[in-house]
């Protein structure tokens, strides 16, 4: 089956420090991979996606985000996180054929000021 | 440029009602879709389309129906309300497999 899977919940930073989250997906075939962000009370906003090409992706406000297929993974990055990155990020996925995109459970990221 | 409009945006109803969640978008997307989000659950997909008059179940599709009559709209019936379907409603809509999904600003369901 397919499924997302994002290890960290929760996670806590100071502004200015680096930010890397997980993100392991099980997908038969080709796969197309996205990072959507949630500001608090606000609905979802893609940061990212990859297809197909180069696998480091650079997506907005400074985010990027490295395909591995051998680790069947996409993790998000960004080297300098600022108060205002505080919301929840989500990892999805959808077979390159399919039209279901499927969501990890989420990680919540508080940078303090 | 409205994009994806859901309505309510707060509802409250009582065990054993029913209720249509109203979706609709402006882009001419072919694919919608209905997710629920709970705590710690991420995005549970419940009904999607691929075009009007095809929908399919998603993950979690159980007390719930849609119906796909015109390209823009993609309303989600709530057959018999219950405690359990208390969540955060999103619709979402794409113009295809190569591109990301826009979503609505949801409609926060509370069943007592």
């Amino acid at each position: 089956a397919q499924s997302v899977s994002q290890h960290n919940h929760h996670v806590i930073l100071s502004e200015a420090a680096s930010l890397e989250l997980g993100c392991n997906y099980s997908y038969g075939g080709t796969v197309n991979l996205f990072w959507y962000v949630q500001y608090p009370g606000q609905h979802l906003q893609l940061l990212l996606k990859y297809f197909s090409g180069d696998p480091l992706v650079k997506g907005i406000k400074g985010f990027e985000a490295e395909f591995i297929k051998s680790k069947f993974s996409f993790n998000l990055r960004k080297p300098s996180v600022q108060w205002s990155d505080t919301a929840e990020y989500f990892c999805a996925a959808r077979g390159a054929a399919g039209n279901k995109l499927t969501f990890g459970g989420g990680t919540r990221v508080l940078v303090k000021p | 440029n409205a994009g994806v409009t859901q309505t309510p945006k707060f509802q409250v109803l009582k065990t054993g009602q029913s209720m249509t969640l109203q979706c609709a978008q402006d882009m001419n997307h072919e694919y919608m879709s209905w997710y629920r989000q709970d705590p710690g659950m991420g995005l549970r997909l419940i009904h999607y389309s691929v075009g009007a008059g095809i929908t399919d179940q998603g993950e979690v599709p159980n007390g719930y129906n849609v119906s796909r009559s015109t390209t823009e709209d993609f309303p989600l019936r709530l057959l018999s309300a219950a405690p359990s379907q208390t969540s955060v409603y999103f619709c979402a809509s794409s113009s295809g497999t190569a591109v990301g999904y826009t979503f609505g600003s949801g409609t926060r369901l509370t069943v007592v």
